[in-house]
């Protein structure tokens, strides 16, 4: 099946320093995939939607300048945490889904990628 | 506003238990519903939900939906400590997007 590889599975980094989280389609292409952030004990929240060859969409009160996009190719897109708070502790997942499936194909997600800020 | 519901928040159940798990929806342009389960890491696929009245099987886990009503249930027969999990409901929107439910957390005891 359809698989997502999302890296690193966990991150420790010093508040100010920036984070790049990759997520991967092994093998199939999407032209569109989602950042999720989770808060323990709740569920996903979407944070955008990343779209191969042009800007990602943010949703409402998500800081597109703290949590860079980019959707170079159709295997590959990153989240990249910039200037880290404490706050941004959280587990990061991406999703997507083979572009070339039917409308109704379920997302695969990648294993997340739990970040600690100190 | 689209929107899911999951119900309930919470279930301590005991192994062997059977459990039924909630998930009502108000969504534009219902195509699908989906469940998820996540342990420790990401969300793992169980069931999609496209037609009212079907039911679909998966070993001792079962789903169906009703479109007329807006909900689907998630059924768990003779739970075992593994089914510990969150449990996620989810409805796609604008294309892709997926709206997911808060989720119900189950917890199985010995």
């Amino acid at each position: 099946g359809a698989v997502v590889s999302q890296h690193p599975s966990r991150v420790i980094c010093k508040s100010g320093t920036s984070v790049k989280i990759e997520c991967r389609s092994l093998d199939f292409q999407a032209t569109t995939m989602f950042w999720y952030r989770q808060f323990p004990k709740q569920s996903l929240m979407l944070m955008a939607t990343s779209n191969e060859g042009s800007k990602a969409t943010y949703e409402q009160g998500v800081e597109k300048d703290k949590f860079l996009i980019n959707h170079a190719s159709l295997t590959l897109s990153t989240l990249t945490v910039t200037s880290a708070h404490p706050e941004d502790s959280s587990f990061y997942i991406c999703s997507a889904r083979d572009h070339t499936g039917t409308g109704n194909s379920p997302l695969h997600f990648g294993n997340g990628t739990r970040l600690t800020v100190t | 506003e689209d929107k899911v519901v999951q119900s309930p928040l919470s279930l301590v159940v005991h192994e062997g238990d059977t459990v039924t798990l909630n998930c009502s929806y108000e969504v534009t342009n219902f195509r699908s519903l989906l469940w998820y389960k996540q342990e420790k890491k990401a969300p793992t696929f169980l069931f999609m939900l496209t037609s009212s009245g079907i039911e679909k099987k998966s070993g001792r886990l079962s789903s169906i939906l009703d479109k007329k009503e807006l909900f689907s249930i998630l059924n768990i027969t003779a739970t075992q400590t593994g089914d510990s999990a969150i449990y996620l409901c989810a409805v796609p929107f604008a294309g892709n997007m997926l709206t997911f439910g808060g989720g119900t957390r189950l917890m199985v005891k010995p």
